[in-house]
């Protein structure tokens, strides 16, 4: 099947530095979108991105779709205990046969030291 | 609002019984997804479902997994004759339309265990 190689596994990182991970497929994505899981919950959607090129932001967040729709990259800048926990790329394959469909990457674990 | 609601959140079974995991789209939701996460691992992909339609089980075991979405109640997941292998976190999402976008939410996710 699919698949997409998130980077890096896991960050330790100290409270107020930046954090960048990224996702990369041998395939072409339709959407990439980015979410956080706490534990024990559900994945909660940060960014979705649905075209090649685009720079979206939420808050502190920045996600961008890349060019040759292979690719995604997700910054959070100014890092707080809260941001702590699993983050996951996501996307639907060009061609597949639903856009219900999502790919996700193995996860991204974020631990921010106060 | 109520969001997706999942239920059991928790769920123990014996090798040999069944579990039935419930999905309770958000109102005015009418597709509904299942994903299975394994321990330490991203979500697969099982099943996509419109009421009364299965749209795409590419994703679904052939034996012993099952899905509904009927007219009436919530979206059914049934596993039969569960094995230590089955167990994993059990997601599903909904949304408005057939697309995993801003619109679509994940449950809580049931926990299914087996002894």
């Amino acid at each position: 099947g699919q698949q997409l190689n998130q980077s890096p596994q896991s960050m330790f990182i100290q409270e107020g530095e930046d954090v960048s991970m990224n996702c990369t497929s041998s395939s072409i994505f339709n959407t990439w979108l980015w979410y956080k899981q706490d534990p024990g919950e559900g994945p909660v959607l940060l960014i979705a991105l649905y075209k090649a090129g685009e720079l979206t932001s939420n808050g502190r967040l920045t996600a961008q779709f890349g060019i040759t729709r292979k690719d995604s990259f997700l910054n959070i800048s100014a890092s707080i205990p809260s941001d702590v926990g699993i983050y996951f790329c996501a996307g639907t394959v060009a061609g597949g046969t639903s856009y219900g469909k999502l790919t996700f990457g193995q996860g991204t674990i974020l631990t921010v030291h106060p | 609002n109520a969001g997706v609601m999942q239920n059991p959140r928790h769920l123990v079974r014996r090798r040999g019984q069944e579990a039935r995991l419930r999905c309770s789209p958000m109102k005015g939701h009418s597709h509904v997804y299942w994903y299975r996460q394994l321990p330490e691992e991203g979500l697969k992909f099982m099943v996509y479902l419109q009421k009364e339609n299965i749209i795409d089980e590419s994703g679904m075991p052939k034996e012993r997994f099952s899905a509904e979405f009927p007219k009436e109640g919530p979206s059914i997941l049934r596993i039969q004759q569960v094995v230590r292998g089955d167990s994993a976190a059990y997601f599903c999402a909904s949304s408005p339309q057939g697309i995993m976008n801003t619109e679509a939410f994940f449950g809580q996710g049931t926990r299914l265990t087996v002894v």
